[in-house]
């Protein structure tokens, strides 16, 4: 158990619809990043945050949002949702920044329909 | 874009005998992490290795890493079918307070009892 907790563990949706992903980073872990996993993309990063602050920018589109509260605890946040959205989405979280091991949460599988 | 390339995509062997992959990158980092991922889960960190180090051993692990040719490789030794996995290396690049963890395309490795 990496003790990074992600929910829901299923989510199915129609194109259009808006959902969020939830995310709380394992004790004591000030750092928190969102990956997104496909078949054709492979493991793609989106955004990092640390200790509430955004830090790092990746693939992530402008339809797509996310935010670290106070507690540490962050969400995700898909809009306009295409077929294409349809993916395995990781949150990660790590100590520091760069030199610390990333520990993962079991995912997200989001089914865009 | 993907920093890291993996190689070869897929690796098929017995038990008891070594496994290797290798990892190429692009860009000048700061450090080459290795994980792994069970089918559909989450990724689990196994070694970490800074730019200034060419070997780390961690049990069955082994990871070397090549600067001047931007290479590393993964060698787990005496293969057991519980190791069928997929592994990733990912790249750091950037500062301490900035920067992001860059996964390769992976590594399917199946150990055939």
């Amino acid at each position: 158990d990496s003790g990074v907790t992600q929910t829901p563990k299923h989510l199915i949706t129609a194109t259009g619809q808006r959902v969020t992903l939830r995310c709380s980073p394992r004790s004591g872990d000030l750092s928190v990043y969102w990956y997104q996993q496909s078949l054709d993309q492979g493991l793609q990063f989106l955004i990092q945050y640390y200790n509430g602050e955004e830090r790092a920018k990746g693939n992530i589109l402008e339809r797509f949002s996310a935010q670290q509260f106070p507690d540490l605890h962050s969400e995700l946040n898909l809009s306009s949702l295409e077929l294409g959205d349809s993916a395995l989405y990781f949150c990660a979280s790590s100590w520091g920044q760069g030199d610390s091991p990333l520990h993962f949460g079991n995912g997200t599988r989001l089914t865009v329909t | 874009s993907q920093q890291g390339e993996e190689d070869p995509q897929a690796l098929s062997i017995q038990e008891g005998e070594n496994a290797t992959m290798n990892c190429s990158y692009k860009t000048s980092i700061n450090n080459l992490q290795w994980y792994r991922q069970n089918s559909g889960r989450g990724l689990v960190h196994l070694i970490l290795i800074r730019s200034n180090e060419r070997e780390k051993h961690s049990g069955r692990l082994r990871v070397t890493l090549d600067t001047s040719k931007k290479s590393s490789s993964l060698l787990i030794t005496a293969s057991r079918a519980a190791d069928t996995a997929s592994y990733f290396c990912a790249t750091w690049a950037g500062g301490t307070s900035y920067g992001k963890l860059t996964f390769g395309q992976g590594t399917i490795l199946t150990v055939h009892p």
